[in-house]
């Protein structure tokens, strides 16, 4: 099993700061890495896939990169609406989640 | 546009089977993979498996001795049994589309099972 390792697990940060976020696998993932936003009582809605990918209607602030085993997901510039759980996924050897990280406002 | 809805059970007993139906509308079920992922209140994502519209499957080897996932192209549904449950396995239970060839794009709002006696 392949496991992902996201920090820190808690970002506290402002309206209108960069966020970056990491997840680093156990052992190479390609560039099968995912990115996933979770807000409280709804589903995981899909930034990022295969390392930097936008999903359908995801806003350019949101950025992914990395290869290998270490990645990055980058908020530009944080909007009011990105304060929420994040989770890396890979898709390389079965499917496994990342504990994820907690952007908070500062 | 593509939607997909959990329904079942809220409350399965001890040691009995869980089961859930995704149903998708707005689009077909065909030439995509389908998975079933769960989530422990307060805790993170775990994966459980997935089924290729052909009825291919491929589960998650921590609960394979337990899963079966199912699909019905002609209702546009999957389904998922979870047999011999405990209270461990309490959690909010979404359906996706996606699995190891394609992207988790598309997901349910998820539905709560409590296991209890």
């Amino acid at each position: 099993e392949i496991v992902l390792t996201q920090s820190p697990a808690t970002l506290s940060l402002s309206p209108g700061e960069r966020a970056t976020l990491s997840c680093r696998a156990s052992q190479s993932v390609s560039n099968y890495l995912a990115w996933y936003q979770q807000k409280p009582g709804q589903a995981p809605r899909l930034l990022i896939y295969d390392t930097s990918k936008r999903a359908t209607g995801i806003p350019a602030r949101f950025s992914g990169s990395g290869s290998g085993t270490d990645f990055t997901l980058t908020i530009s510039t944080l909007e009011p609406e990105d304060f929420a759980l994040y989770y890396c996924q890979q898709r390389t050897n079965w499917i496994t989640f990342g504990q994820g990280t907690r952007l908070e406002i500062k | 546009q593509v939607q997909l809805q959990e329904s079942g059970p809220g409350l399965v007993k001890p040691s009995e089977t869980l089961s859930l139906t995704c149903t998708v509308s707005g689009g077909s079920i065909s030439s995509y993979y389908w998975s079933w992922i769960r989530q422990p209140p307060g805790k993170g994502l775990e994966w459980i498996g997935y089924i290729y519209y052909s009825g291919s499957t491929n589960y998650n080897p921590s609960l394979k001795s337990r899963v079966t996932i199912s699909v019905d192209t002609s209702k546009n549904q999957f389904s998922v049994k979870l047999s011999s449950v405990t209270a461990a396995d309490t959690a909010i239970y979404y359906c996706a589309r996606g699995a190891d060839l394609q992207p988790l794009d598309l997901w349910g709002q998820g539905t709560l099972v409590t296991v209890s006696s």
